[in-house]
C-alpha cells in the first residue's frame, strides 16, 4: 500500500519568508509525528498527533514553529520568518496508533537562503 | 532523562563478513528500543524493535538485534553484509513521558566494500 508522502521534495526559500511543508499519512493511522534532521542536530523530535488529542508540540524549537492536522489525516507544518538555522530535512511519520511503530515518508529538504 | 549511544561514527565491513553497529541506551523503566536505517535521499525504514519478550529481535533484510538489560545494549547485527546494506543506520528509544516521541541516537554510517 501507498506509504507516507510529502511534499514538496525540495524547498528554496529566502530567509524571512514564511514556508509550508505538507504531510499525508498512511491511510488509517491515527498518529502523525513532525521530525527534523539537520547536520548540527541529528535527528530531533518536534510535534506529534494522536487522533483528536491535543497535540505534544514539546519539541517545537520556537514559536515560528506551528503545525496542525486537518479532519484527522493531512498535517502542515508551518515555519514562519524561516531563519537559516531552519534548513533542515524535515521527516513526517505516522502509526496505527501512537504506542506502535513509526513509518517515515522521504522528507522535505528545505533550504533558506 | 533517557537517552542512546551509538558510539562509532563509521563501521566499515568486507562484503560476506559479520556486521554489527553498537547502540547503548539509559532509560528509566523498560525501555522500547528501535532501529531504523536511511538510504541516501531517503526517509528512515524500520528494521526492528525491542518491546518485550526474547532479548533477540529478529527483522528486515536478515537484520537482528540482542537486547542485553545487563550492559544496557541493543546492537545490530547481520551475519553477513552485502553491499547494498551500506546505509546510514539510526538506534531510537521511545520516550517515557511522551509515547509518541522517538529519541534518536547520531547514526552510524556503514559501509561495506566489496
Amino acid at each position: 500500500g501507498a506509504g507516507v508522502s510529502q511534499s514538496p521534495s525540495n524547498k528554496v526559500t529566502e530567509k524571512g519568508k514564511d514556508v509550508e511543508l505538507r504531510c499525508d499519512p498512511i491511510s488509517g493511522h491515527t498518529a502523525l509525528y513532525w521530525y527534523r534532521q539537520s547536520l548540527g542536530q541529528g535527528l530531533e523530535f518536534l510535534i506529534y498527533f494522536q487522533g483528536n488529542s491535543a497535540p505534544d508540540k514539546s519539541g517545537l524549537p520556537s514559536d515560528r514553529f506551528s503545525a496542525e492536522r486537518t479532519g484527522g489525516s493531512v498535517s502542515t507544518l508551518t515555519i514562519q520568518r524561516t531563519q537559516q538555522e531552519d534548513s533542515a530535512v524535515y521527516l513526517c511519520a505516522s502509526s496505527p496508533r501512537v504506542s506502535e511503530t513509526q513509518y517515515f515518508g522521504p522528507g522535505t529538504r528545505l533550504l533558506v537562503l | 532523562a533517557q537517552s542512546v549511544a551509538q558510539p562509532e561514527d563509521q563501521v566499515n565491513v568486507a562484503e560476506g563478513n559479520p556486521l554489527t553497529v553498537k547502540c547503548t541506551y539509559s532509560v528509566s523503566g523498560n525501555p522500547y528500543l528501535f532501529w531504523y536505517v536511511q538510504y541516501p535521499n531517503r526517509g528512515l525504514q524500520f528494521l526492528l524493535k525491542y518491546i518485550t519478550g526474547d532479548n533477540l529481535v529478529k527483522g528486515s533484510y536478515g537484520f537482528e538485534a540482542e537486547f542485553n538489560k545487563s550492559q544496557t545494549s541493543f546492537h545490530l547485527k547481520k551475519p553477513s553484509a552485502l553491499v547494498s546494506d551500506s546505509a546510514l543506520y539510526f538506534c531510537a528509544v521511545r520516550d517515557i513521558g511522551s509515547w509518541g516521541k522517538l529519541q534518536f541516537g547520531a547514526g552510524t554510517q556503514v559501509v561495506v566494500t566489496p
